[in-house]
C-alpha cells in the first residue's frame, strides 16, 4: 500500500485566494511530482523534484509554485487562485534508480480536486 | 521526445468479455513500461510493469508484454468484471540521465456492464 498523502481531498475556494495543496510521503523517496488532470482525464506534469532543494517545471506551464525543503514534503502553492485553475491535482513519488533495484514505479496520492469559483 | 499513444475510449464491454487496450510508444532510450489504473475519485495505482523487451507484466488477471520490435505494450484480460470499470493509463519511464519522469498516454475509460 502506498504511503503518500494529499490534503485536502476537495477544496472550493474563491477567486484571488492563496492556497497550498499538501503532499507528504513516508517512503523516503527522492523524486516527487505534481500532475494536473483535466476533465478529459489526460495527465500533465507541472512540477517535479529530484531531491531536497531541487525543483523543476514540468511539461505543462503552470502558475503554481512548489518547494522541497524536506524529503517527505512537496507542497504546491497558488498565490492567487482563478477559475482556470479548477482541476484535479495528483502528487506522486518514486525512488532513484541505481539503488541496486530497478524500481521506477511511481506511487500516487488520492488527489486534490480544486474548484475555484 | 518520448510519447505514448493509447486507444481512445470509452470502451464498453459485457462482463466476461475479452479486453484489449492498445498502447504504443516512442522513446529515445530503453524505457520501462507501465499500466496504471484509476478508479473513480481516486489517484492512480500501478497495475503492472515490464522493464525490458519480451518481459510480461501481469496482475489481477491483466497482462501486457513489452514488444520492442513493434514498440507496443497492449493490455489484455481474458474475462473482465464490473469491478474492472476504471480509467487505464499506459506510461513509460525513461531513465536516461538518472531521471525518472513518467510519460503518460491520454487514458482509456473502460465500462463493464452486466
Amino acid at each position: 500500500e502506498a504511503d503518500i498523502y494529499q490534503t485536502p481531498r476537495y477544496l472550493v475556494i474563491g477567486t484571488g485566494k492563496k492556497i497550498t495543496l499538501e503532499c507528504s510521503q513516508t517512503m523516503g523517496h527522492d523524486k516527487m511530482y505534481w500532475y494536473q488532470q483535466d476533465p478529459g482525464m489526460e495527465l500533465h506534469l507541472i512540477h517535479y523534484s529530484y531531491g531536497v532543494n531541487s525543483t523543476e517545471k514540468g511539461d505543462l506551464s503552470s502558475e503554481s509554485t512548489v518547494s522541497r525543503i524536506r524529503t517527505e514534503h512537496f507542497p504546491l502553492t497558488l498565490e492567487s487562485a482563478r477559475p482556470s485553475h479548477t482541476s484535479q491535482y495528483l502528487c506522486a513519488s518514486s525512488d532513484r534508480p541505481g539503488t541496486g533495484v530497478l524500481n521506477t514505479e511511481a506511487f500516487f496520492g488520492q488527489g486534490t480536486r480544486l474548484t475555484v469559483v | 521526445g518520448n510519447s505514448v499513444t493509447q486507444m481512445e475510449g470509452p470502451v464498453t464491454l459485457s462482463e466476461e468479455a475479452f479486453l484489449t487496450i492498445n498502447c504504443t510508444y516512442t522513446a529515445t532510450g530503453y524505457p520501462s513500461l507501465f499500466w496504471y489504473v484509476q478508479y473513480p475519485g481516486e489517484g492512480l495505482q500501478l497495475l503492472l510493469k515490464a522493464t525490458k523487451a519480451d518481459d510480461k507484466g501481469s496482475n489481477k488477471g491483466f497482462e501486457a508484454t513489452y514488444r520492442k520490435e513493434t514498440t507496443s505494450f497492449h493490455l489484455e484480460k481474458g474475462s473482465v468484471q464490473v469491478s474492472d470499470s476504471a480509467v487505464y493509463f499506459c506510461a513509460l519511464s525513461d531513465q536516461a540521465g538518472g531521471g525518472n519522469k513518467l510519460t503518460f498516454g491520454t487514458g482509456t475509460q473502460l465500462k463493464v456492464e452486466l
